[in-house]
């Protein structure tokens, strides 16, 4: 167990519609990312915030939006959903500096019909 | 920006063999991290293990290490004595070791599936 919490594990849903994915990071983490892994493909960099504001951007849709509240938990919004959207979405947590290692939830499995 | 690139889709080894996984990477930065992870049919994303670039000495867990070679920018992983568990797909990824305003996000390879024959 990495400490990660995703919810939720599965969706299904429909062409157009919004979602969102949540995530809590381990105990003292401040740092959330979030990846996407598409159908055989790596893991695509999204977003990362760090205690509560955000730090990098990488390959993430303007449909596509995240925020990482008081608490360090973190939302991941995916909007007029398509569907080349359908993929698995990781969110991992970990400390800052020293080269500390990314861990990683258990993903969340997104399905657009 | 940084690169990963595995350059072996798929590797095959017989069970309680040695199988050697390729990864080079691209950067200008001279200090930065290295790491595998190891995701299985499950789809979990498992660290396997750690590097940190200003060391020469190669690291080490259990039956897994690597073989870092900075000048020529490459990390493998030997798996050995290779148990059906260990089938699975294995990315190599790089972070780079700045701080002060950067991202510590992981940049990963499109990974290697592993099948492991008994």
């Amino acid at each position: 167990d990495s400490g990660v919490t995703q919810t939720p594990k599965h969706l299904i849903t429909a062409t157009g519609q919004r979602v969102t994915l949540r995530c809590s990071p381990r105990s003292g983490d401040l740092s959330v990312y979030w990846y996407q892994q598409s159908l055989d493909q790596g893991l695509q960099f999204l977003i990362q915030y760090y205690n509560g504001e955000e730090r990098a951007k990488g390959n993430i849709l303007e449909r596509f939006s995240a925020q990482q509240f008081p608490d360090l938990h973190s939302e991941l919004n995916l909007s007029s959903l398509e569907l080349g959207d359908s993929a698995l979405y990781f969110c991992a947590s970990s400390r800052t500096g020293g080269g500390s290692p990314l861990h990683f939830g258990n993903g969340t499995r997104l399905t657009v019909t | 920006a940084q690169t990963v690139t595995q350059s072996q889709p798929e590797m095959s080894v017989q069970e309680a063999e040695t199988v050697t996984l390729s990864c080079t990477y691209d950067t200008s930065e001279s200090d930065y991290y290295l790491f595998w992870y190891k995701q299985p049919p499950s789809r979990q994303m498992i660290l396997v293990i750690r590097q940190e670039a200003y060391k020469q000495q190669n690291a080490t867990e259990n039956r897994f290490s690597v073989n870092f070679q900075k000048a020529a920018k490459s990390f493998s992983l030997k798996i050995s004595d290779s148990q059906l568990g260990d089938a699975a797909m294995y990315f190599c990824a790089y972070r780079s070791a700045l701080t002060q305003g950067g991202s510590e996000k992981l940049v990963f390879g499109k990974g290697t599936k592993l099948t492991v024959n008994p």
